[in-house]
């Protein structure tokens, strides 16, 4: 079973800024958090990851409590392309099995 | 580079029928693993396989099979189809080598029909 809990969906103007939440309270101590994405049909598309401190890459930044226990995936200025359904995902390592949960499916809206 | 490559694009079956999918990973990437995603669910782990050795196996009957070529590309097997086998099959690849962490990249799927 998957390690997360995120809400089913979420709408988001376009031009906003989505911030997609996930909760993770078991997470151990050395796993990782993170973030995939899936636009209809397609593979899983890698987005971010982290540890303990908060990243920003090209995508998106992702923020984690000081608890570790949750995190937030943030699209800084969501575009219609961005709708999609967002998966969050507790790791060892990144490239052992990913456990996938239902995520939350985003819509932007113009 | 050229991404992550899975063959064919949609197949359709029927029941009792054998199919095999297939797989070239990024270059470079030495570990693949294949996913199944039925409609409405998340991707669920089938397979996967680091320098031509199975590393981890979900919860999959035996009428799955894979393997990984000298070359890392990857085959996934499926004997006796079922109906309940239709779905995206999902082929991932990634550096896997220790020091991580790695992220993994995804084709773009297989359409798995079965009737």
């Amino acid at each position: 079973d998957a390690k997360t809990t995120q809400p089913p969906s979420m709408d988001c103007a376009e031009g906003r800024a989505a911030n997609l939440p996930c909760n993770h309270s078991t997470i151990s101590g050395n796993e990782y958090v993170y973030w995939y994405r899936q636009i209809h049909s397609q593979g899983p598309q890698y987005i971010i990851h982290g540890l303990k401190n908060n990243e920003t890459n090209e995508m998106a930044s992702l923020i984690i409590t000081e608890d570790r226990k949750s995190s937030t995936l943030i699209l800084p200025h969501a575009t219609l392309r961005d709708t999609a359904v967002y998966y969050c995902i507790v790791s060892l390592s990144g490239w052992t099995p990913l456990v996938f949960g239902k995520g939350t499916r985003l819509s932007v809206i113009a | 580079d050229a991404g992550v490559t899975q063959s064919p694009t949609h197949l359709i079956k029927t029941r009792g029928q054998h199919v095999t999918l297939r797989c070239s990973p990024i270059s470079g990437h030495k570990s693949v693993s294949w996913y199944q995603q039925v409609l409405g669910q998340g991707p669920q782990f089938i397979f996967q396989y680091y320098e031509k050795e199975e590393r981890g196996r979900g919860n999959f009957p035996d009428r799955f099979s894979a393997r990984q070529f000298p070359n890392y590309s990857s085959e996934l097997n499926v004997n006796a189809l079922l109906l309940g086998d239709s779905a995206l099959y999902l082929c991932a690849s990634s550096l896997g080598k220790a020091g991580g962490p790695y992220e993994q990249y995804f084709g773009p799927g297989t359409r798995l029909t079965v009737t």
